[in-house]
C-alpha cells in the first residue's frame, strides 16, 4: 500500500515568512510523529499524535512551531516567521498504534530553506 | 552526553568488505534497539529491529546488542555499491520515543 507521503518535497521561504509542511500518514495508523533532521544532528523528536489524545509537543523548539491532526489522518506543521537557523529537513513517520517499540514508517520529508 | 552516540563517519570501503556501524548508548531502560538505513534526499527506512540483548541476521546484515556494554552493532557482509548510505541506530524504553543517533555515512566503492 501507499506510505508516508509529505509535501512540499522542497520548500525556500524568507526569513519571517509562514511555512506549512504537510504529512499523510498510512493509512490506518493511529499515531504520527514529526521529526527535524539537521546536518549531523541526527532526527530531533519534534511532536507526537496518536489517536485522539492530547499530543506530545515537549520537543517543538519554540513557540513559533505548532502541529495539528485533523480527522486522525493528515497533519500539518507549521512555521509562524521563520529564521535561518529553521533550515533542516522535516521527516514524518506514522506508526500502527505508538506502543513501546512500534515500528515507525517515514516519509520523504520536505526541505526547507531559509533565505 | 548525548544519550545515543554514533560515529558520523564517513566511512569508505572497498566493494566486498565486511562493515562495522556501531553506536553507545547510556540509557540503561532502552530495551528496543533499530538501524535505519537513508538514502540521499529520502527518509529513513528499517533495516533491522531487536528486542533486547542478543544477535539477529537478515541476509548479509546481523544486528548485534550487548547489554551489558551499551553497545550495538550492524555488520554488513559481502557489501556492495548500493549499500552507499546512511545509517542510523535507534532505541526505545517501551514508549513511542526513538532516540536516534547522528548517523554513520558508509561509502561503498565499486
Amino acid at each position: 500500500g501507499a506510505g508516508v507521503s509529505q509535501s512540499p518535497s522542497n520548500k525556500v521561504t524568507e526569513k519571517g515568512k509562514d511555512v506549512e509542511l504537510r504529512c499523510d500518514p498510512i493509512s490506518g495508523h493511529t499515531a504520527l510523529y514529526w521529526y527535524r533532521q539537521s546536518l549531523g544532528q541526527g532526527l530531533e523528536f519534534l511532536i507526537y499524535f496518536q489517536g485522539n489524545s492530547a499530543p506530545d509537543k515537549s520537543g517543538l523548539p519554540s513557540d513559533r512551531f505548532s502541529a495539528e491532526r485533523t480527522g486522525g489522518s493528515v497533519s500539518t506543521l507549521t512555521i509562524q516567521r521563520t529564521q535561518q537557523e529553521d533550515s533542516a529537513v522535516y521527516l514524518c513517520a506514522s506508526s500502527r498504534d505508538g506502543q513501546g517499540g512500534d515500528e515507525q514508517f517515514f516519509g520523504p520529508g520536505t526541505r526547507l530553506t531559509v533565505l | 552526553q548525548k544519550e545515543v552516540e554514533q560515529d558520523p563517519g564517513p566511512l569508505s570501503v572497498p566493494e566486498g568488505a565486511i562493515v562495522s556501524l556501531n553506536c553507545t548508548y547510556s540509557n540503561s531502560a532502552f530495551q528496543y534497539f533499530m538501524w535505519y538505513r537513508q538514502y540521499s534526499r529520502k527518509g529513513p527506512e528499517l533495516l533491522m529491529y531487536t528486542y533486547s540483548s542478543g544477535n539477529k541476521e537478515d541476509g548479509r546484515f546481523t544486528a548485534q546488542v550487548d547489554k551489558s556494554s551499551k553497545y550495538i552493532s550492524l555488520f554488513i557482509r559481502d557489501s556492495q555499491p548500493s549499500d552507499s548510505a546512511t545509517y542510523l541506530c535507534a532505541m526505545a524504553s517501551g514508549t513511542y520515543k526513538y532516540i536516534f543517533g547522528t548517523g554513520t555515512r558508509l561509502k561503498v566503492l565499486a
